[in-house]
């Protein structure tokens, strides 16, 4: 059984902070990982994807992977109000294969 | 472009009523199609996929079955809903970098 875990929160940070939301998952054969943020009522969009070991940066968003351990992170730096959501974690083992998603962290940034 | 799109966005069904949930994808050709649940304040759960036309694979057995009458259409369908169906559905299909791109959702409340 393939298994993505996160801790469920909700995780605080006041606004201008580094947030730092991670994800652990079972299967070691995974080779994608997704971070999602969903907001109250919408559906999941997709913020980032990384495929190999280390450090991936978007703008404010960076996600990093380690294979060895496990585990996958998303930090979000100078946190905003507006980045208050739920962020979910999904693991791929190949493409075309179903994806596994984490039951997601809620992240509120305080003004 | 490719766009995916759900209706209803909301539905109020009682007990025991049947159930027709419709997605459609535009832009692209033969897609492999999914539908998740997500129920209140839990994680998302994958229920059917469908690699082409007539081809559907169930990942829960449940009160729930689906079908793909065309290329870009993909049915969720119940013919006697429970209280335990309500939750938010969300059609997805790949999108960019391997990653999935979901539908807006329609959140059903069985009463």
């Amino acid at each position: 059984q393939k298994e993505v875990e996160q801790n469920s929160g909700p995780l605080s940070v006041p606004e201008g902070a580094i947030a730092s939301l991670n994800c652990t998952y079972s299967d070691r054969v995974s080779q994608s990982f997704f971070w999602y943020r969903q907001y109250s009522g919408k559906s999941p969009e997709l913020i980032m994807s990384i495929y190999s070991n280390g450090d991936k940066e978007d703008g404010r968003f960076t996600a990093q992977l380690n294979k060895a351990s496990q585990y996958v992170s998303l930090l979000i730096r100078d946190s905003q109000p507006s980045d208050s959501a739920t962020y979910l974690c999904a693991v791929n083992g190949n493409y075309g294969q179903n994806f596994v998603f984490g039951p997601g962290t809620r992240l509120s940034v305080l003004p | 472009s490719q766009t995916i799109h759900q209706w209803p966005a909301t539905l109020v069904q009682p007990v025991g009523s049947p159930l027709s949930l419709e997605c459609t994808v535009e832009g692209t050709s033969n897609p492999n199609l999914y539908w998740y649940r997500q129920a209140a304040g839990r994680g998302l759960q994958l229920l059917f996929y469908s690699v082409g036309i007539g081809q559907i694979s169930s990942e829960v057995p449940q009160n729930l079955s689906a079908s793909r009458p065309q290329d870009r259409q993909f049915i969720l369908s119940s013919k006697k809903l429970l209280l335990s169906d309500s939750g938010f559905y969300l059609c997805a299909y790949p999108g960019p970098y391997y990653g999935y791109t979901f539908g807006s959702g329609t959140r059903l409340t069985v009463v």
